[in-house]
């Protein structure tokens, strides 16, 4: 069963700070997906990965892929309140299935 | 485009009711599935269906039937609700971009409570 960590569960930083959310597996996956999810709604699509070591950036978030494609990390410079949410790794094999991580639950606070 | 769409918004049902959860999308994705999400678990796939009469198992399919009659709709219906199947769920619609890559396209959830 292909599983996917991810770490912070939890992170609460003031606005202005950087910070780094982990997705880890055992498994190499063909893609990676981050996605953002508000209270009350659905996950939106941020990003997708695909090759091993990419790195791409959309504004502030900036989302890596691990070489062996494995892992991924997405990183915020200067945080806003509005980057407050629940943050979403999914890793795609060979079907339609993904398989979404645990989740990072990030509160900004200004 | 509506996009995906999702009805009820909130339902509270007794242990043993059934009911069917609607599932809308206007996208012309071939692919859609059926998602729970549980605190702290995030989210788990029920069923799927990679086009009109073809769906398949996910990891948690007790409970829970589907069928895919048009491309458009994919209901979810409860069997028999138990309380272990309160629970935030959210019907997905996915389309294949370059090569293996499947970008899902989420409705705003259905909030289940079974007492």
């Amino acid at each position: 069963t292909q599983l996917l960590e991810q770490s912070p569960q939890f992170l609460s930083i003031q606005e202005g700070e950087n910070l780094t959310v982990y997705c880890n597996s055992s498994s190499v996956f063909s893609s990676l997906q981050w996605y953002r999810q508000e209270p009350g709604e659905g996950p939106v699509l941020l990003v997708t990965v695909v090759t091993g070591g990419e790195v791409k950036k959309l504004k502030r978030l900036t989302f890596q892929f691990g070489d062996a494609r494995k892992d991924s990390s997405l990183h915020i410079t200067a945080a806003q309140t509005g980057d407050t949410g629940l943050y979403l790794c999914a890793g795609g094999g060979d079907t339609d299935k993904l398989i979404f991580g645990t989740g990072t639950r990030l509160q900004v606070f200004p | 485009n509506a996009g995906v769409t999702q009805t009820p918004k909130f339902q509270v049902l007794k242990t043993g009711q059934s009911m069917t959860l609607q599932c809308a999308q206007d996208m012309n994705h071939e692919y859609m599935s059926w998602y729970r999400q549980d605190p702290g678990m995030g989210l788990r796939l029920i069923h799927y269906s990679v086009g009109a009469g073809i769906t398949d198992q996910g990891e948690v399919p007790n409970g829970y039937n589907v069928s895919r009659s048009t491309t458009e709709d994919f209901p979810l219906r409860l069997l028999s609700a138990a309380p272990s199947q309160t629970s935030v769920y959210f019907c997905a619609s996915s389309y294949s971009r370059a090569g293996d890559t499947y970008e899902q396209y989420f409705g705003p959830g259905t909030r289940l409570t079974v007492t």
